[in-house]
């Protein structure tokens, strides 16, 4: 069974520049998840989706961070102007149609995001 | 909300050596409790779990109990290996809403030497 595949797997751009992350989840998982890993610190929930429904976004910049799931199969994760503070790995999980207390995720290896 | 705390590394040990990394959480709720680990220049990946009070999750030689009365999940392995250098990540699982999500830890390094 393949993995979830994210692309680039890293990525260098100046402040005010715009950059976009893709994930392709694995097959038939419904749930999709983007994390941001700043270095020496744990992955923080950007955003889930359920099928191409956000069901929290909580934590997202939502002033320059923005994503999208069409037709429920692949996301972009799009940061527009980048800052300084955004150098960090993103993250993309997915996994099967949510069980309570049950909750694994299946994660990519993650986008290397430096901003300069 | 919901948090998790875990020991701050690196933690540095020779091959063979027992291992403690401590992990302890504030949640409301039952949340289901991880491990996760992440060797370098790969993602994240599910070392083991445990959905309840007093289970123990185990896998490759690490394990780690439910422990509801201490709040804590501590992941131990009796005979660590080199090649279990990684940053291991301690996660629980609660609801909000419709939403259901990990919370991570900051992440213990491990380094194992010969």
């Amino acid at each position: 069974e393949a993995g979830v595949a994210q692309s680039p797997r890293y990525k260098i751009i100046e402040k005010r520049q715009s950059v976009a992350f893709w994930c392709n989840p694995i097959s038939g998982h419904a749930t999709l998840y983007w994390y941001q890993q700043i270095l020496g610190q744990g992955p923080k929930l950007l955003i889930q989706f359920q099928n191409n429904g956000v069901v929290d976004d909580s934590q997202l910049p939502k002033d320059r961070f923005s994503a999208e799931r069409l037709k429920g199969v692949d996301s972009t994760l799009k940061i527009q102007p980048a800052k300084l503070e955004d150098s960090a790995v993103y993250l993309c999980a997915s996994s099967p149609r949510q069980v309570v207390g049950l909750h694994e995720q299946y994660f990519g290896p993650g986008t290397r995001l430096t901003v300069t | 909300g919901n948090s998790v705390t875990q020991m701050e590394g690196p933690v540095t040990l020779s091959e063979e050596a027992f291992l403690t990394i401590n992990c302890t959480y504030t949640a409301t709720g039952y949340p289901s409790l991880f491990w996760y680990v992440q060797y370098p220049g790969e993602g994240l990946q599910l070392l083991l779990k445990a959905t309840k009070a007093d289970d123990k999750g185990s896998n490759k030689g690490f394990e780690a109990t439910y422990r509801k009365e201490t709040t804590s999940f501590h992941l131990e392995k009796g005979s660590v290996q080199v090649s279990d250098s990684a940053v291991y990540f301690c996660a629980l699982s609660g609801r909000t809403g419709t939403a259901s999500k990990l919370t991570f830890g900051t992440g213990t390094r491990l380094q194992v030497t010969l």
